[in-house]
């Protein structure tokens, strides 16, 4: 199975500031299909990206992503209050599809 | 609004069965593939399975292969999730997802195993 590296563990960051969150996989993700989720206690996952790059219908455009090789990046330029939580990798290309661990982004 | 709703989530023993059910509300669920990923407590996301849009493919995690069984009926713009032989380390948030990409999850059920 392809296992996604996610770093670092925790992010503490201020409104305003950019986030940059990175996951590696272990092996090729088969035609970049590889997803960011973020994650909120209490509530239902959310899509933010796919295909590495594309983001989610009504996602504002301070979130990115991008991927070289294995290597995947999500950014969120200027960080808004509601953005702090918890972020996961996910690839859909081979099954037994895979999340990262995650990465708990909150508030310095 | 449009969303997924899990339902039939609960307590169970192990060693007992239990079956989700996960209904399309505003949207509609036939044409795609549709997951079941869960969350056990203090842990991150896991899928278990999925199932394609005819329902004739399915695929699972090893750790449930053989215990679970996914299905769909497109009629009632539903999916579930057979659970048997339930363990402890079944006990989780499950949640289901529409999409190859996940486009879509729904609140989650609760899951318990234990005596």
């Amino acid at each position: 199975e392809i296992v996604l590296t996610q770093s670092p563990g925790t992010l503490s960051l201020s409104p305003g500031e950019r986030a940059t969150l990175s996951c590696r996989a272990s092996q090729s993700v088969t035609s970049d299909y590889l997803a960011w989720h973020q994650h909120k206690p209490g509530q239902a996952p959310r899509l933010l990206i796919y295909g590495a790059s594309s983001r989610a219908t009504g996602l504002p455009d301070r979130f990115s992503g991008s991927a070289s090789g294995r290597d995947f990046t999500l950014t969120i330029s200027k960080l808004e209050p509601e953005d702090f939580a918890v972020y996961y990798c996910q690839q859909y290309g081979t099954t037994p599809y895979t999340f990262g661990q995650g990465t708990r982004l909150e508030i310095k | 609004e449009v969303q997924l709703v899990e339902s039939g989530g609960g307590l169970v023993q192990p060693g007992g069965s239990l079956r989700l059910s996960c209904v399309g509300s505003g949207l509609t669920i036939s044409g795609d593939w549709m997951n079941w990923v869960r969350q056990a407590p203090g842990k991150g996301l896991e899928w278990v399975a999925n199932i394609n849009h005819d329902g004739n493919k399915k695929y699972y995690v090893d750790s449930v292969m053989g215990r679970f069984t996914i299905s769909r009926d497109n009629a009632k713009n539903s999916l579930f999730l057979q659970m048997n032989s339930l363990r402890a380390e079944d006990t989780a948030v499950y949640y289901c997802a529409k999409k190859n990409d996940f486009a879509v999850w729904g609140q989650g059920a609760m899951v318990t195993v234990s005596s």
